[in-house]
């Protein structure tokens, strides 16, 4: 149980397009999801919280208008890097969480490479 | 004083050693302790989830709680090649924001 799924796992596109990465739940309802961005041999850096309906909640430094959050329902979030440039290259990494002080359930996660 | 704090490591052990992970955090309020690994370019997996103090055992590993020193630890017995990952811990800290430690690499050699 408590899966959680990320598409696509990889992704190369050009500087100045726009990339949209999925985060589901697939058999539990997540009432709020995560975004976490990781450079290699770091930890986890979040980027904003979402609670389905809502508005998403950034952590302090991280461009609202460059990282769109979508939560259209209860098992869905995405994620959309708009005009993506080399430096937004990075490993991007989806969570669900059912409810307070449960844990999170982690996707695949994302390679995006920005050419 | 960071809330939560996590040797980064790298730990090498050989194979079959027992391995101890550990965590320290600041607020004795926390109640709920959680340890995840990460394989390269993979998201966290939830490995053990645990309340108040005291031991939890799943197969080769036990997760341990020592609310009186704030000090949390994994262990892994008879350590394989495939354990080889990063270990973070973690804990809920109130509604919906949790704090993760900052990973112990660990690589465990044939």
């Amino acid at each position: 149980g408590a899966v959680v799924s990320q598409h696509p796992s990889w992704v190369i596109c050009k500087s100045g397009t726009s990339v949209k990465i999925e985060c589901r739940s697939l058999d539990f309802q997540a009432t709020t999801m995560f975004w976490y961005r990781q450079f290699p041999k770091q930890s986890l850096m979040l980027m904003a919280t979402s609670n389905e309906g809502s508005k998403a909640t950034y952590e302090q430094g991280v461009e609202k208008d460059k990282f769109l959050i979508n939560h259209a329902s209860l098992t869905l979030s995405t994620l959309t890097v708009t005009s993506a440039h080399p430096e937004d290259s990075s490993f991007y990494i989806c969570s669900a969480q059912q409810g307070s002080d449960q844990p999170q359930h982690f996707g695949d996660g994302t390679r995006l490479s920005i050419l | 004083q960071k809330e939560v704090e996590q040797d980064p490591g790298p730990l090498s052990v050989p194979e079959g050693a027992i391995v101890s992970l550990n965590c320290t955090y600041s607020n004795s309020a926390f109640q709920y302790f959680m340890w995840y690994r990460q394989y390269s370019r993979k998201g966290p997996e939830l490995l053990m989830y645990t309340y108040s103090s005291g031991n939890k055992e799943d197969g080769r590993f036990t997760a341990q709680v020592d609310k009186s020193s704030k000090y949390i630890s994994l262990f892994i017995r008879d350590s394989q090649p495939s354990d080889s990952a990063t270990y973070l811990c973690a804990i809920p800290t109130g509604g919906f924001k949790t704090i993760f430690g900052a990973g112990t690499r660990l690589f465990v050699k044939a």
